[in-house]
């Protein structure tokens, strides 16, 4: 089955500093990926709808100059947390659709934990 | 907004049937019923979608009213792996449509 690998899955940086993660499709060719992000006992929140090859698409209410999203290729997205602060700490998901019919699932990586410190 | 409804938890016995239920009164006649689960600091994992017919796979069976109205997941032999968060999640098949993931139903399944 579709497989989505995310790099690193825990990650702990200081305050200011800027943090990349990246998503893959391993096995297929994603045009759009997805990017969540999940607070404690909440559920996931879409952040931002990344296309291949054209600027992301970003959710009310988040920053795009602070969530950076790049998806030059069609299996690797990234994300980076520029400036990072306590406040961004999170589980960050990602999730791509491969190519083909659009009732096919979506598949989501393992998840990236950001602890700022 | 997710545009479906769950219950907050439910428990069900190791070895039984968990059914979960899920309402989605305004459904629209393109958009499919996904079921997701996330496991404890994991991905959320894709586990059987449809349309207007019952599904089956290897993990569960989805079981769609006629007026599409509300579904039922049914686990048919809940062990203890399988106890998470369980998202219903409507979607219509455009692929550059986002899951929008409401609370969902935590399962805890007991020995």
């Amino acid at each position: 089955g579709a497989v989505v690998s995310q790099h690193p899955s825990r990650v702990i940086c200081k305050s200011g500093t800027s943090v990349k993660i990246e998503c893959r499709s391993l096995d297929f060719q994603a045009t759009t990926m997805f990017w969540y992000r999940q607070f404690p006992k909440q559920s996931l929140m879409l952040m931002a709808t990344s296309n291949e090859g054209s600027k992301a698409t970003y959710e009310q209410g988040v920053e795009k100059d602070k969530f950076l999203i790049n998806h030059a290729s069609l299996t690797l997205s990234t994300l980076t947390v520029t400036s990072a602060h306590p406040e961004d700490s999170s589980f960050y998901i990602c999730s791509a659709r491969g190519q083909g019919t659009g009732n096919s699932p979506l598949h989501f990586g393992n998840g990236t934990r950001l602890t700022v410190t | 907004d997710a545009k479906t409804t769950q219950p907050t938890s439910m428990d069900c016995a190791e070895g039984r049937a968990a059914n979960l239920p899920c309402n989605h009164s305004t459904i629209s006649g393109n958009e499919y019923v996904y079921w997701y689960r996330q496991i404890h600091s994991q991905g959320p994992q894709y586990i059987i979608h449809g349309l207007k017919n019952n599904e089956t796979n290897e993990m569960a069976s989805l079981i769609i009213t006629e007026d599409r109205k509300s579904s039922t997941l049914i686990l048919p032999h809940a062990t203890l792996r399988d106890t998470a968060v369980y998202y219903c999640i409507v979607r219509n098949n455009s692929g550059n449509t986002p899951l929008v993931f409401g609370k969902g139903t935590r399962l805890s399944v007991i020995a």
